[in-house]
């Protein structure tokens, strides 16, 4: 399997543009998380769906922020307008149903000027 | 509070020893996980290892183990045998499942550095 593709891998953009950051979960895992990680707050969520559907946005900083899954192979977190202290490495993650890992896509970093 | 509290924020080891890293947790859930996560310098979060709150026996693999002490509330990593590609963040995390949230709270991760 090809594991969580992330694309882009990096982005720098300039503050009041939209940036749009995608991810592909596995195959067959049902439950998308999307993280921020700072050097300030770490690892934090931002949103998490199951079967496509949002569960807790309660990490999503703002209305800036905005995250799809239109279906169960794909997912975009959008920043609008973007600001500096957007600035993180976004992390998008997968799981099956039950107690079982997480498995992390590598990364998105986004430089925000 | 934090729920997950790693102390140390760095530590160093010499290659072939073994190093303990540690992990307290704080949750009101009967059930709920434990994992761990390595973050080498290239930025991946690579799983390691998992322990379940009922699980009796603590969880290893290969030279992971974790150190499990429900009552106390840890869940310690142990790396034996460290070897220098072990360099690297190691975050541990967790999994309240009452409320069925399948979000993770994680810590705020140790540094790792070993020593030739």
């Amino acid at each position: 399997d090809a594991g969580v593709i992330q694309s882009p891998r990096h982005e720098v953009t300039e503050m009041g543009q939209e940036v749009t950051l995608r991810c592909k979960p596995i195959s067959g895992h049902n439950s998308l998380f999307w993280y921020r990680q700072t050097m300030m707050r770490g690892l934090e969520l931002l949103i998490y769906f199951n079967n496509n559907v949002p569960i807790d946005d309660s990490g999503m900083p703002e209305d800036r922020f905005s995250a799809k899954m239109p279906n169960a192979s794909f997912s975009t977190l959008k920043i609008q307008p973007s600001e500096p202290r957007d600035s993180a490495v976004y992390f998008c993650a997968s799981s099956k149903g039950g107690p079982t890992e997480q498995f992390f896509g590598p990364g998105t970093r986004l430089t925000v000027l | 509070a934090q729920k997950i509290t790693q102390t140390q924020p760095g530590m160093f080891v010499q290659e072939k020893e073994a190093v303990t890293l540690d992990c307290t947790y704080d949750t009101s859930d009967q059930s709920y996980g434990l994992f761990w996560y390595k973050q080498p310098s290239s930025g991946e979060m690579i799983f390691l290892i998992y322990q379940g709150s009922y699980d009796e026996q603590n969880a290893t693999e290969g030279r992971y183990s974790l150190n499990f002490q429900k009552a106390r509330k840890s869940a310690n990593l142990v790396i034996s045998a460290s070897q220098l590609g072990d360099s690297a963040m190691y975050f541990c995390a967790m999994r309240e499942m009452d409320t069925g949230r399948r979000a993770l709270t994680f810590g705020s991760g140790t540094r790792l550095q070993v020593q030739p």
